[in-house]
């Protein structure tokens, strides 16, 4: 089945840094990649998507990028504010089902 | 826009009782995903329907069952509750059975604490 590793957390920065949040998954088939943000508090909001190989997902200045051969989807922001703290999942999508990664919290402190 | 509705929001039982979690689709979404969420876990698939037909199981245990109606609501029904019962429980919706590239859209959750 479907399986994704992502970055342990929980991941501590000051404000204006640059975050990288890595994961690799392992899907049957061709999946489709997804990065789920959750709010304290809050349900899961989808952050951003991409569905074949090269794509770049973006969203409120993140980005991701479908890497086929290296079976990854590395979550970037160039500029983290406080209000991007929350945790982080990833989710390969090969069936019907999504498969999250464990979660990585971030904290951004200003 | 209209969003994934769930209820109710909090639950508290006591153990060994029955709950029932009610899902309400996003409008003409066909397809409802049920997700449990552990105290600092991942969210974890429990089943799946489409047309009102289950699509996909997962690690959702015997005590619990699971139905989509004809207005495409679905309800976890969870009996003889046990104290690692205790979790979010989020519903999803999408369209499109099968299409992977479709977003799953998650309501707000019910917290369900087994006493």
């Amino acid at each position: 089945g479907d399986s994704v590793t992502q970055m342990e957390g929980p991941v501590t920065l000051s404000e204006e840094a640059f975050l990288t949040i890595n994961c690799t998954y392992t899907a049957t088939g061709y999946p489709s990649l997804f990065w789920y943000v959750q709010y304290p508090g809050e349900g899961l909001q989808l952050l951003l998507k991409a569905t074949k190989a090269d794509d770049k997902g973006s969203n409120k200045g993140f980005e991701a990028t479908y890497r086929k051969e290296t079976t990854s989807f590395h979550l970037e922001k160039g500029s983290v504010q406080v209000s991007d703290s929350a945790v982080y999942f990833c989710a390969p999508r090969g069936s019907e089902k999504l498969v999250f990664g464990k979660g990585t919290k971030l904290t951004v402190n200003p | 826009a209209a969003g994934v509705i769930q209820s109710p929001r909090h639950l508290i039982k006591e153990k060994r009782e029955t709950a029932t979690l009610k899902c309400y689709p996003i409008p003409r979404h066909d397809t409802v995903y049920w997700y449990q969420q552990g105290p600092g876990q991942d969210p974890q698939f429990l089943i799946s329907f489409y047309e009102k037909m289950q699509s996909d199981k997962g690690s959702i245990p015997d005590r619990f069952s699971a139905q989509q109606f004809s207005d495409y609501h679905s309800e976890l029904n969870m009996s003889s509750l046990e104290l690692g019962d205790s979790a979010l429980y989020f519903c999803a919706s999408s369209e499109g059975q099968g299409a992977l590239t479709y977003e799953q859209y998650f309501g707000p959750g019910t917290r369900l604490t087994v006493t």
